[in-house]
């Protein structure tokens, strides 16, 4: 199983501020890696896919970068509506054993 | 709109057996690969189950393999998750999710609101 490391835990910023978060994968996954983000009593919401696309409706103020087993997820200026949870997933294995990341929460400094 | 509604969740006795439902509606369901994700405190979000547009292939979670079985009713617009031997383990909201696009690959657009299992005596 690919096991897939997210830091930090938690991030505590300022709205305005910018911020990046890390996702490390055990293996590599190539650049095939999705990011979502989760408000509390939401399902995950899509934002990141193939390590650097943004998905439909996603602002340009949130970024992917990376390949390989290690990726990020910079959000330019951190607006009031971005403080939730931030997984990564990766989606490289055939047959499909696809695995998140525990997840990053950002909260409000 | 893509819309996807899951029913069927509950309160189940450990070894018990339930079936998770997804009503799909804004999409040619058809067409797509279609699966179950589930999120719980203790295992965070998980890829549980996906199957073909046609139901001919499927894939599990090697950690719950042998007490699933994913199927769809393509007539009826329909997705559903069987699971047994229920374990207070897999206490979880289980998720019925779309990809971006009708191939077999990971990227989940569109999730339904979610169905909690709870697994408890």
């Amino acid at each position: 199983e690919i096991v897939m490391t997210q830091s930090p835990a938690t991030l505590s910023v300022s709205p305005g501020e910018r911020v990046t978060l890390s996702c490390r994968a055990s293996q590599s996954v190539n650049s095939n890696l999705a990011w979502y983000q989760q408000k509390p009593g939401q399902a995950p919401r899509l934002l990141i896919h193939g390590a650097f696309t943004r998905a439909t409706g996603i602002p340009a103020r949130f970024s992917g970068s990376g390949s390989g087993t290690e990726f990020t997820l910079t959000i330019s200026s951190l607006q009031s509506e971005d403080f939730a949870v931030y997984y990564c997933q990766q989606y490289n294995n055939w047959p499909p054993r696809y695995t998140f990341g525990q997840g990053t929460k950002l909260e409000i400094k | 709109e893509v819309q996807l509604v899951e029913s069927g969740g509950g309160l189940v006795r450990p070894g018990g057996s339930l079936r998770l439902s997804c009503a799909a509606s804004g999409f040619p369901f058809s067409s797509y690969w279609m699966s179950w994700v589930r999120q719980s405190p203790g295992r965070g979000l998980e890829w549980v189950a996906k199957i073909k547009q046609d139901g001919n292939e499927k894939h599990y979670v090697d950690s719950m393999k042998g007490r699933l079985t994913i199927s769809r009713d393509n007539a009826k617009n329909s997705l559903y998750l069987d699971i047994n031997s229920l374990r207070v383990e897999d206490t979880a909201v289980y998720y019925c999710v779309r990809t971006i696009t009708p191939g077999g690959n990971g990227i989940y657009a569109y999730w339904g609101q979610g169905a909690l299992v709870t697994v408890s005596s």
